[in-house]
């Protein structure tokens, strides 16, 4: 069964820092990975998808990129604003179509 | 143009009622999936539709959970005699084409149930 964590739960940095959320996933026989935001009470936004042939996408001042022989992916999000403020989920998609997804990290960026 | 819809937002149930979620879809999308996120969790996979069949239900928790999309466009999430352990916002997505793909789901904002 496909595992997905993502570490810490949570996030507080200054803004202008530029940081990187790590996910990790169990079962490397995937179809694509994203990375979504989800602000409270809202449902999610998808930031960037990549491809299991892909290693890396960028939209803007964010930069994702996957190792998935090491089961493993990391979004970076250069020089952060308050904006960001947000939960921010990884998933996976497998064979059968559905999206599992890790717990989240809720970033906070203070001004 | 329109995103995916869902109502009610927020619903409050007493044990034992049955409720009813709807999803409407981007029109045009073949795929529909419904999660359930409970509070400081990620979303869990509930159910997936191409257009009107349902091919994979493996993530309904029990026999009180049922789905429909007899048209295949707008999809109802049903729950019978819900219970607490129900409480969670319930997710719906689309997709254009298959899943597995290049093309992401899309999300819309979701129902808040709560049981007392």
């Amino acid at each position: 069964k496909q595992e997905v964590t993502q570490i810490p739960a949570a996030l507080s940095v200054p803004e202008g820092e530029n940081l990187v959320l790590n996910c990790s996933f169990t079962d490397s026989a995937i179809y694509n990975l994203q990375w979504f935001r989800q602000d409270p009470g809202k449902g999610l936004t998808s930031l960037l998808l990549i491809q299991s042939s892909q290693r890396e996408q960028t939209s803007g001042r964010l930069n994702a990129s996957l190792d998935k022989s090491s089961g493993r992916s990391t979004l970076y999000i250069a020089a952060s604003q308050p904006g960001d403020s947000a939960t921010y989920l990884c998933a996976v998609t497998g064979a059968n179509s559905k999206l599992t997804f890790g717990k989240g990290i809720t970033l906070s960026v203070r001004p | 143009g329109a995103g995916v819809s869902q109502s009610p937002r927020y619903k409050v149930a007493k044990r034992g009622q049955d409720v009813a979620l709807r999803c409407d879809p981007i029109s045009g999308h073949v795929s529909l999936f419904w999660y359930q996120q409970a509070l400081g969790q990620g979303p869990e996979f509930l159910t997936y539709f191409q257009n009107e069949a349902q091919l994979d239900k493996s993530g309904l928790p029990s026999d009180r959970f049922f789905a429909e999309r007899p048209e295949g466009s707008v999809s109802t999430l049903k729950i019978q005699r819900t219970q607490q352990e129900d409480s969670a916002v319930y997710l719906c997505a689309s997709s254009p084409l298959f899943s597995g793909s290049a093309y992401t789901q899309y999300f819309g904002p979701g129902t808040r149930l709560t049981v007392l």
